[in-house]
């Protein structure tokens, strides 16, 4: 079956502009979280939606960074003012449920560059 | 703070070598333990979890929580089994979980024929 997708895969774009990063869960599943991977270091946790509502928005770096989910389904993660440090891959993953025993299935990540 | 620590980044070792990847953690509670793995440009994905006990591609990992350490093992390398790993942890179910991970830094293990 379909994983989770995300588009675009790659993502360029100059110092001060907006973007959008878009994720389509597994069918089904309720919970969705957005995770930032700089180079060199783990997954960042940066939101968890339960449903359409942000559960946790507890890693947003600041606000500049903001998320919807707006029919339970698609995410999708929105930068304004882009900085050279936003630069990184974006990822997403969704489970069934929300922590144990659901595995989080991961999509291939946004790789974005700010410019 | 809640914290996941791998302290290499890379681990090199020739084929049918074992193989110990180090994972230590910090976190106020009982936590719930994985491993992710990311082969060549392949998604991450789940290798193993604590609670479930399994070996997995002849991988295991014992939670130590006297140590805090959740290291993974695996007695003879494989060529394919190169690739990044993560340890990662999340808060136990209930309690208002919400099953975020917070990742390590990860370790490149690099099997060598």
């Amino acid at each position: 079956g379909a994983g989770v997708s995300q588009t675009p895969s790659n993502k360029v774009t100059e110092k001060g502009k907006y973007v959008e990063l878009r994720c389509d869960p597994i069918s089904g599943h309720t919970a969705l979280y957005w995770y930032r991977q700089s180079l060199g270091q783990g997954p960042e946790f940066l939101i968890y939606f339960q449903g359409t509502g942000a559960a946790d928005d507890s890693g947003l770096p600041n606000d500049r960074f903001f998320a919807v989910r707006p029919e339970g389904s698609v995410s999708t993660l929105k930068i304004q003012r882009t900085e050279r440090g936003d630069s990184a891959v974006y990822l997403c993953a969704s489970s069934l449920a929300p922590g144990q025993p659901y595995e989080q299935y991961f999509g291939p990540g946004t790789r974005l560059t700010v410019t | 703070a809640q914290r996941v620590t791998q302290p290499e980044k890379l681990l090199s070792v020739f084929k049918g070598a074992p193989v110990e990847l180090k994972c230590n953690y910090s976190y106020s509670g009982s936590p719930e333990l994985f491993w992710y793995v990311q082969y060549s440009r392949q998604r991450l994905q789940l290798l193993l979890r604590h609670i479930s006990r399994e070996s997995i591609k002849g991988f295991t990992a014992d939670l130590n929580k006297g140590e805090t350490s959740f290291h993974l093992k695996k007695p003879f390398a494989q060529e394919e089994d190169s690739a990044m790993y993560y340890c990662a942890l999340s808060g136990q179910l209930g309690g208002g979980n919400t099953g975020k991970l917070i990742f390590g830094q990860g370790t490149t293990l690099q099997v060598k024929p």
